[in-house]
């Protein structure tokens, strides 16, 4: 089975610093990965994606995630923290059969908490 | 405007009683899904259904029952049989079946459960 470690469960950054939020996965093929961003109370949102093709992903909200391979990383980051993006993040990887078909399950880490300080 | 509606948002009940959480899209999404949130844990995948009048256990399906017999609705019943049932519960739906799937999972705002 496929899985996913979000190091740090908690991250703290002032507003204007880098935002830089960790995230490594096992799986045996090249995986889809994905972030979400939760508010309080709320659905999850979908900030981006990799589906295999380039490395490094763009979002919205201005992150971006870069896939590592050899690291089997999917980090995800920000240049400059903004209030707004106080929120819990959650790294996914799909779960794909033997053929290397996705079913569209994800696996989720267990998610980081951001707090961004004035 | 098309999206995920969960119902109802907050729910308590006694130990002991059954209850479902209603799950609709108007996404025209083939597939489903029910998430449970808890704090420090992450998603854990309850039930999904990739088309009508079919489903499959997910992690942790042990004292939940769900049916889909529309391709609209996706209701989840949380059993006397679970043994903790408050949290926080997802709906959520995806675009495309199969090797054209897309990737994206479509939320709903979630169902919070509390067992008093």
């Amino acid at each position: 089975a496929q899985s996913v470690t979000q190091l740090g469960s908690h991250v703290s950054v002032s507003e204007g610093a880098l935002v830089l939020l960790r995230c490594n996965y096992s799986s045996s093929v090249p995986p889809y990965l994905f972030w979400y961003v939760q508010y309080p109370n709320q659905g999850l949102q979908l900030l981006l994606k990799y589906t295999s093709a380039a490395t490094l992903v763009k979002g919205i909200n201005g992150f971006e995630a870069e896939f590592k391979k050899s690291e089997t990383s999917f980090h995800l980051t920000k240049p400059s923290a903004h209030m707004s993006d106080a929120a819990e993040y959650f790294c996914a990887v799909s779960e794909l059969d033997a053929g290397g078909t996705s079913y569209g399950k994800l696996t989720f880490g267990q998610g980081t908490i951001l707090t961004v300080h004035p | 405007d098309g999206g995920i509606t969960q119902s109802p948002k907050y729910l308590f009940r006694k130990e002991g009683q059954n209850v479902t959480l209603s799950c609709e899209q108007n996404l025209n999404h083939d597939a489903m899904y029910w998430y449970r949130q808890d704090p420090g844990q992450g998603l854990r995948l309850i039930y999904y259904s990739q088309i009508v009048n079919d489903f499959q256990k997910g992690d942790i399906a042990e004292g939940y029952s769900v049916s889909r017999e529309k391709k609209e609705s996706f209701p989840l019943t949380v059993t006397s049989a679970q043994k903790n049932p408050t949290a926080f519960y997802l709906c959520a739906s995806r675009r495309s079946s199969g090797a054209l799937w897309t990737g994206e999972l479509f939320f709903g705002e979630g169902s919070r459960l509390t067992v008093l």
